[in-house]
């Protein structure tokens, strides 16, 4: 059961680089969300997906960007890197249906470094 | 101000114990949902137990219950019988809606870093 898959696990970049981060589900989510997690954290929504098409900001959004154009796929771009970025990204899927006990699916991360 | 509450940074318990993880939320949304999650030194997020604001009974997932006290807004997590493999951080969530596009979103608190002691 592969359920979130996210691409690369690790990476290094130098300052000013761009990338693209990963993150595919093949549970037929409606919901995507992206993540980051800074040391000694909890997790903070970057931005999220409600279908194909849609995005939308979530609370620490700049410096990055995302779309949606199928179901499976939300990558997550960084245009150009910087330390404060240095982070851990999570990707996760949820059904989308309001007010079930289903919990939101994560992917193993992204471990990312801006050097 | 904070949506999510974990006091306590780190905990300490001897195997075999049981642990209470301490969590309190915020929000005036009568519908809401509570998530604990472990994450291990490797660093997924496992998904562990699930209240509803409205269910009237406590969340139980094997040796993880919830002890969901509304009125204080509180939802502790309780292990029964720790195991070593239990030496993780926990992260408290509350599932937040929004009415305006049908979306959810998850606030996570800062973590507990459980530790087991043989």
């Amino acid at each position: 059961n592969a359920g979130v898959t996210q691409t690369p696990k690790f990476r290094i970049l130098k300052i000013g680089q761009s990338m693209t981060l990963q993150c595919a589900q093949d549970m037929n989510h409606n919901y995507m969300y992206w993540y980051r997690q800074d040391p000694g954290m909890g997790l903070k929504l970057i931005y999220y997906s409600v279908g194909a098409g849609i995005t939308d900001k979530g609370e620490v959004p700049n410096g990055y960007n995302v779309s949606r154009s199928t179901t499976e796929d939300f990558p997550l771009r960084l245009e150009l890197a910087a330390p404060s970025q240095t982070s851990v990204y999570f990707c996760a899927s949820s059904s989308g249906v309001l007010y079930s006990n289903q919990p939101q699916h994560f992917g193993d991360g992204t471990r990312l470094s801006i050097l | 101000a904070q949506k999510i509450t974990q006091t306590q940074p780190g905990m300490f318990v001897q195997e075999k114990e049981a642990v209470t993880l301490d969590c309190t939320y915020d929000t005036s949304d009568p519908s809401y949902g509570l998530f604990w999650y472990k994450q291990p030194s490797s660093g997924e997020m496992i998904f562990l137990i699930y209240q509803g604001s409205y269910d009237q009974q406590n969340a139980t997932e094997g040796r993880y219950s919830l002890n969901f006290q509304k009125a204080r807004k509180s939802a502790n997590l309780v292990i029964s019988a720790s195991q070593l493999g239990d030496s993780a951080m926990y992260f408290c969530a509350m599932r937040e809606y929004s009415t305006q596009g049908g979306s959810e979103k998850l606030v996570f608190g800062k973590g507990t870093k459980l530790t087991v002691n043989p």
